[in-house]
């Protein structure tokens, strides 16, 4: 079935540096690719998505772009903050004919910024 | 954004007894909304599908005897865990899809419900 793979952690940073968390998938279709965020204490956020192949997300600093040729769709941003401090979950929906889509969540990768 | 809140944020309670965990919608009406556990460290593993005005939909594993969901309202689901037992503590969360049009692939989620079973 699909799968999503995502780096380990904790990974821990200082501020202004750059960060990239790694995730590839397994699917037999065409998912949506979705990066998810979860602030201590608060439910998950939607950071950023991708809907289709070469597509590129972005949201407050944050990018990834759906390759299909590498199944990857890695998370990167140019200079952390400490407020980035936060665990990140890759997603990918699996859709489900008439109905709502299920989505498949990586085991999340906790990042540590440090002033 | 919308927003989705659980309650209780945590509870404790002896094996044997039932347990039941409210997920509302505050701004918005969801007539579906998803049951999600995750172990430490490890990925939100879907459960079940919450349906107002009909049953629910378990994903392949889940004892839908031990884990009920009801679905009372357009901004209410509830899961009952019943005879709760120690392998039952995890984290439960759940979630309510974007209803907007046309439909997006967008999951609005509660902060989770941490259940421990003594």
């Amino acid at each position: 079935g699909d799968s999503v793979t995502q780096m380990e952690g904790p990974v821990t940073l200082s501020e202004e540096a750059f960060l990239t968390i790694n995730c590839t998938y397994t699917a037999t279709g065409y998912p949506s690719l979705f990066w998810y965020v979860q602030y201590p204490g608060e439910g998950l956020q939607l950071l950023l998505k991708a809907t289709k192949a070469d597509d590129k997300g972005s949201n407050k600093g944050f990018e990834a772009t759906y390759r299909k040729e590498t199944t990857s769709f890695h998370l990167e941003k140019g200079s952390v903050q400490v407020s980035d401090s936060a665990v990140y979950f890759c997603a990918l929906s699996d859709r489900v004919s008439g109905g709502y889509n299920k989505l498949i969540f990586g085991a999340g990768t906790r990042l540590a910024v440090h002033p | 954004g919308a927003v989705v809140s659980q309650h209780p944020s945590w509870v404790i309670c002896k094996s044997g007894t039932s347990v039941k965990i409210e997920c509302r919608s505050l701004d918005f009406q969801a007539t579906t909304m998803f049951w999600y556990r995750q172990f430490p460290k490890q990925s939100l593993m879907l459960m079940a599908t919450s349906n107002e005005g009909s049953k629910a939909t378990y994903e392949q594993g889940v004892e839908k005897d031990k884990f009920l969901i009801n679905h009372a309202s357009l901004t209410l689901s509830t899961l009952t865990v019943t005879s709760a037992h120690p392998e039952d503590s995890s984290f439960y969360i759940c979630s309510a899809p974007d209803l907007g049009i046309p439909r997006t692939d967008t999951q609005y989620f509660g902060p989770g419900t941490r259940l421990t079973v003594l």
